[in-house]
C-alpha cells in the first residue's frame, strides 16, 4: 500500500501568513495528489486535485504543486476561515484511496 | 445543488450489525461511481469502500471486506453500507462522498461529501 505523510501534524500561524504543508508518498503517485479542507464538526471539502488543479470556488491564495512523491499545498494570505485541519489523500493506486494523517492550521 | 445526505447511523453491540443510507440529489445519480469514508473520533480519514455507476463493481478497503457490502438502487438516487460483524474499530463517523468517475479508479477525488453520520460500535 502507498503510505501518505504529511507535515507537520500541527501549526500555529497568524492572519496574513504564508503558510505551506508538506505531503510525501512512500513511492511515486505521479500527480495523482489532492488536497481537503476540514472545520470541526464538518465533513471535508476538495481544495485541488491532481496535484495543482484548484477547484472551482475555492479562493486562489490556496495552490498546490509537485509529482512524484513530493507536494505542497501553499495558502499565501491566511484568512480567518483557512484555520481548520487539512489532508493530503493519493489516487494514483486505484481503489486504495489513502490519505496523510492530516494537519491541524491553529492560529497563533 | 449536488447533495448527499447520510442516515442510519446509531450505537450498536459488538458482532452486530447496521445499514446505512446515502440519498443524493441535484446530480444523475446513475452516472457517478461513489463512495464511503470515514473518521474515528478524533483521527483522521480512512477511504472504505465504493461502487462503480451501474452497481456491478464493488471495491473495499482491506479492514472491511468481508464484513461490509456496498450496494446502490439506482431507481431511488440510494447508496447503502451493510456492515456486519462490527468492532469497537469500526466506530466512526461515516461519510459518501461522489466520485468524480463513473468507475472508481485512478487520478479520483471526492467531491462532495455529505455531513456525515455516526456509528458507534460498544457493549
Amino acid at each position: 500500500d502507498i503510505q501518505m505523510a504529511q507535515s507537520p501534524s500541527s501549526l500555529s500561524a497568524s492572519v496574513g501568513d504564508r503558510v505551506t504543508i508538506t505531503c510525501r508518498a512512500s513511492q511515486s503517485i505521479s500527480s495523482y495528489l489532492n488536497w481537503y479542507q476540514q472545520k470541526p464538526g464538518k465533513a471535508p471539502k476538495l481544495l485541488i486535485h491532481a496535484a495543482s488543479d484548484l477547484r472551482s470556488g475555492v479562493p486562489s491564495r490556496f495552490s498546490g504543486s509537485g509529482s512524484g512523491t513530493h507536494f505542497t499545498l501553499t495558502i499565501s494570505s491566511l484568512q480567518p476561515e483557512d484555520f481548520a485541519t487539512y489532508y493530503c489523500q493519493q489516487s494514483d493506486t486505484a481503489l486504495m484511496y489513502t490519505f496523510g494523517q492530516g494537519t491541524k492550521l491553529e492560529i497563533k | 445543488q449536488v447533495q448527499l445526505v447520510e442516515s442510519g447511523g446509531g450505537v450498536v453491540q459488538p458482532g452486530k450489525s447496521l445499514r446505512l443510507s446515502c440519498a443524493a440529489s441535484g446530480f444523475t445519480f446513475s452516472n457517478y461511481g461513489i463512495h464511503w469514508v470515514r473518521q474515528a473520533p478524533g483521527k483522521g480519514l480512512e477511504w472504505v469502500a465504493g461502487i462503480s455507476y451501474d452497481g456491478r463493481k464493488e471495491f473495499y478497503a482491506d479492514s472491511v471486506r468481508g464484513r461490509f457490502t456496498i450496494s446502490r438502487d439506482n431507481s431511488n438516487n440510494t447508496l447503502y453500507l451493510q456492515m456486519n460483524s462490527l468492532r469497537p474499530e469500526d466506530t466512526a463517523v461515516y461519510y459518501c462522498a461522489k466520485d468524480r468517475l463513473a468507475t472508481p479508479g485512478g487520478n479520483n477525488w471526492f467531491d462532495p461529501w455529505g455531513q456525515g453520520t455516526l456509528v458507534t460500535v460498544s457493549s
